[in-house]
């Protein structure tokens, strides 16, 4: 049973340029949450998807963006970076349903902004 | 604002001794409580999650919930040096599925051999 898988696992952009991470959840998992983590912190919530659509939103500017296909893999679309972007994101997976909704991470994709 | 507080450590504890992490919640409506291990480096790892007040124990580690108090703590017993990470607490506010979690900053735990 693979579990939740995240690519690129590294990557590194200049400032202003846009970037695409994807993931792909555990197997039967129809939840995809994205979530940043700078250096020393914990995770913080950028928006989670469900059934195609961004069902909630964390703190974090429009630049942000995402989006889950039929399959419920999920990509996070970071346009304009910016230095402060450079940050471990990580995906993670759960079932939509009450007291089941345990999310598993992925491996994370670091991001570095030059 | 929905905030998780944990005590960022260095906690030390000695191998063989019970390590205890402790988490404070704001939103008294919050559902579901998560403990996750980060290594170094390395994505969240979850250990356990808790929904009722009490205790739940799995193998070497118990979970404590106390929702009148908002706390949350974590018992590892019998620590091992390959305990030593990051545990980070994490809050679900809705129960329902339909919600981030909100992650405390964690609490850097050390097994001295």
């Amino acid at each position: 049973d693979a579990g939740v898988t995240q690519s690129p696992t590294h990557l590194i952009k200049t400032r202003g340029q846009q970037v695409t991470l994807r993931c792909s959840p555990k197997s039967g998992h129809d939840t995809v949450s994205w979530y940043q983590q700078a250096l020393g912190q914990g995770p913080q919530f950028i928006f989670q998807y469900y059934e195609e659509e961004e069902r909630q939103r964390g703190n974090f500017p429009d630049r942000f963006s995402g989006h889950q296909f039929p399959n419920y893999s999920s990509e996070l679309n970071v346009n304009a970076l910016l230095l402060g972007d450079s940050a471990l994101y990580l995906c993670a997976s759960s079932f939509s349903r009450p007291y089941q909704e345990t999310q598993y991470f992925g491996p994370g994709t670091r991001l570095l902004v030059l | 604002q929905k905030e998780v507080e944990q005590n960022s450590g260095p906690l030390s504890v000695p191998e063989g001794a019970i390590a205890s992490l402790n988490c404070t919640y704001s939103d008294r409506v919050s559902q579901s409580f998560f403990w996750y291990r980060q290594y170094s480096g390395k994505s969240p790892e979850l250990i356990m999650s808790i929904y009722s007040n009490g205790d739940k124990e799995d193998g070497r580690f118990t979970a404590q919930l106390n929702k009148a108090s908002q706390y949350v703590s974590l018992l590892i017993r019998d620590s091992q040096p390959s305990d030593s990470a990051t545990y980070l607490c994490a809050v679900n506010h809705s129960g329902g599925g339909a919600d981030g979690l909100t992650f405390g900053k964690g609490t850097h735990l050390i097994i001295q051999p």
